[in-house]
């Protein structure tokens, strides 16, 4: 089955500066890739997400890249905000199930 | 709110006790999802629904836990004789089959003391 390996699983930035969060998945046939974003006992919520088709998405401070051939894809957030601040999973897709990294915990520093 | 609801948002039960969370999908949606969450970890796939059909289940899945979704609408998943390393949030999400994106509903924390 697929299998996410998430790095790092913690991560400190100076605010104003930009993170990168990567992810490795193991099966060719997963086709779509979110990033969620989980505040301290908030639900999970869908950031960004590409699809196989795409090699880059980009929304406003954050963009996402997906290399097929290596089967690794990342986060990019740019000008970072102490709001930005939470654990982000990136999920790989084969048919109907998402599977899930373990986190990264980002820590914006004033 | 139109969002994924569920309930209890909170339930402590004592080991061998059985225990069901409800699950409301966002109306439109007729894929319902099941995961369970541990303290730093990503989210866990249990099982999901098709309308009323249950379409797969994880090996996570013993014989303990059971779901339905009867009218394809709302959800349940009940624990049998809790152990207390069910002690997890459990998540439902809901996605339109047109789509990709699943949303989620905001968790039961379930302590199993």
């Amino acid at each position: 089955g697929e299998n996410v390996e998430q790095h790092p699983s913690t991560l400190s930035v100076q605010e104003g500066d930009s993170a990168v969060i990567k992810c490795t998945y193991s099966d060719s046939a997963s086709n779509y890739f979110p990033w969620y974003k989980q505040e301290l006992g908030k639900r999970p919520q869908l950031i960004i997400d590409i699809r196989s088709n795409v090699g880059e998405k980009k929304d406003q401070r954050i963009a996402v890249t997906l290399n097929k051939t290596a089967k690794h894809f990342s986060l990019h957030i740019t000008e970072t905000q102490p709001e930005d601040s939470a654990v982000y999973f990136c999920a790989a897709k084969r048919d109907d199930k998402i599977i899930f990294g373990k986190g990264t915990r980002l820590h914006i520093l004033p | 709110d139109t969002g994924v609801s569920q309930d209890p948002r909170h339930k402590i039960t004592k080991r061998g006790q059985n225990v069901t969370f409800r699950c409301d999908p966002i109306s439109e949606h007729n894929r319902l999802y099941w995961y369970r969450q541990t303290l730093g970890q990503g989210p866990e796939f249990l099982t999901y629904f098709q309308n009323e059909a249950q379409l797969e289940k994880s090996r996570l899945l013993s014989d303990r836990f059971s779901a339905e979704r009867p009218k394809g609408s709302f959800s349940t998943l009940e624990i049998q004789r809790t152990e207390q390393g069910d002690s997890a949030m459990y998540l439902c999400a809901s996605s339109p089959s047109s789509t990709y994106e699943q949303y989620f509903g905001p968790g039961t924390r379930l302590t199993v003391t």
